[in-house]
């Protein structure tokens, strides 16, 4: 019963393509996050949104975009990508409501990026 | 900001054995929660067990327990009667909670992670 669903589990793209990254949710959460996870710098925030057409930057912004137009869905969106994000992209979702702090994050299971 | 540390990059325990995971972190918050998550190799990340603050008692989840010493900032994972299973990247992370009128989000910041090999 997958709940957060990140449409390819591998990716390999080229220097300088627009590269769109996509995450579906059946929960009906408001809050939809990505990650980037490196080895040695664990998991570090990109964006989030918190409502539909709301979004905030997260720690590490720069390079990148996102998209919510629906509830369900959040883009992560690489206008022009660089070998250095080469990573594993991995998106989660929260519930407003329910309290993350009793049942965390959903997560995906990751996309893993390779720009060459 | 709050920062998240976890010093041990790798970490051995035999199977039956029990093995203790530090992390420490860096807030001025009062009110937060910890969370333990385990990512084993099918990238699936897993909410291990979690911590309220203003809690003195310790968290348990059947093998999985917590040391919380707030005044230290220190959340470390004692996993009793290792299994092959526990093997995992092990992630500690913290989360100051968001008001529900905000209009923002609770977030988790996580620490670099411990990986954990369990052996026969």
């Amino acid at each position: 019963d997958v709940k957060v669903t990140q449409s390819s589990r591998y990716l390999v793209k080229r220097t300088g393509e627009k590269v769109f990254l996509e995450c579906v949710q059946d929960m009906d959460h408001e809050n939809m996050f990505w990650y980037r996870q490196d080895p040695g710098l664990g998991l570090r925030l990109i964006y989030f949104s918190y409502d539909v057409k709301m979004k905030e930057k997260g720690d590490i912004p720069e390079g990148y975009s996102v998209s919510r137009e629906k509830k369900e869905r959040f883009s992560l969106i690489l206008e022009s990508a660089s070998t250095n994000q080469t990573s594993m992209y991995l998106c989660a979702s929260s519930s407003r409501d329910k309290a993350p702090v009793n049942y965390g994050y959903t997560f995906g299971s990751g996309t893993r990026l390779t720009v060459v | 900001a709050q920062t998240v540390t976890q010093s041990q990059p790798e970490m051995s325990v035999q199977e039956a054995e029990t093995v203790t995971l530090s992390c420490t972190y860096d807030t001025s918050e009062n009110n937060y929660y910890l969370f333990w998550y385990k990512q084993p190799p099918s990238r699936q990340m897993i909410l291990v067990i979690r911590q309220e603050a203003y809690k003195q008692q310790n968290a348990t989840e059947n093998r999985f327990s917590v040391n919380f010493q707030k005044a230290a900032k220190s959340f470390s994972l004692k996993i009793s009667d290792s299994q092959l299973g526990d093997t995992a990247m092990y992630f500690c992370a913290f989360m100051k909670p968001a008001g529900l009128n905000t209009g923002t989000a609770s977030k988790l910041t996580f620490g670099t992670g411990t990986r954990l090999q369990v052996t026969l």
